[in-house]
């Protein structure tokens, strides 16, 4: 059975902490994994990851795919307020790229 | 500018009666898929289809039906067989296996 599986479901930290978001998946024909940010309403594209161990960065956001382990990292560092958000994974896969599944996001609260 | 509209952005249903979610795109995407999100979870889906006149199920097709007679539009519609339809809908299409584009969402409520 294909899925995607964040961990963890939540987590509360303070600003400036650093945090780490997982995703594993196990999928048939994997094409990409990525990353969203979503807050109130859509979800905002974070990163596409399609090779294994090359780091994508933006600002304080980076994230890295282990296509051996199947697994990915979000890291957030020095964390603000603003980065409270459900942060999602999806993964596309199939023959024809025709599957997109999501995981069932981390919730990340940042107290000041 | 290019993207998809969602239609209408809040819905209320009486129980038993069916209802239609809009989905629009001018991207000229292949893809498009239509998800469930209930609050505190993540999105599961419910259809998608990768090419006019085809779609497929997802995990959760039960009570609901769509169709793509377009490549720009992919409607849903949730019908009384759905037994607990109040949920955040959102539609979104790719391209090829590229990040997916997201409508803005239409948030049901059965009153």
């Amino acid at each position: 059975e294909d899925k995607v599986v964040q961990s963890p479901l939540s987590l509360v930290v303070h600003e400036g902490d650093t945090v780490t978001l997982n995703c594993s998946y196990e999928v048939t024909n994997f094409r990409s994994l990525l990353w969203y940010k979503q807050e109130k309403k859509a979800p905002t594209f974070l990163f596409m990851l399609t090779s294994s161990g090359i780091e994508k960065k933006s600002g304080r956001l980076s994230s890295i795919l282990d296509k051996k382990e199947l697994f990915s990292i979000l890291n957030i560092t020095a964390t603000q307020t603003g980065d409270s958000a459900v942060y999602l994974c999806a993964v596309t896969f199939g023959d024809n790229f025709n599957k997109f599944y999501f995981g069932s996001g981390t919730k990340l609260n940042v107290k000041p | 500018d290019g993207g998809i509209t969602q239609s209408p952005k809040y819905l209320f249903r009486k129980e038993g009666q069916n209802v239609t979610l809009s989905c629009e795109q001018n991207l000229n995407h292949d893809a498009m898929y239509w998800y469930r999100q209930d609050p505190g979870q993540g999105l599961r889906l419910i259809y998608y289809s990768q090419i006019v006149n085809d779609f497929q199920k997802g995990d959760i097709a039960e009570g609901y039906s769509v169709s793509r007679e377009k490549k720009e539009s992919f409607p849903l519609t949730v019908t009384s067989a759905q037994k607990n339809p109040t949920a955040f809908y959102l539609c979104a299409s790719t391209d090829r296996g590229r990040g997916a584009f997201f409508g803005q969402g239409t948030r049901l409520t059965v009153v």
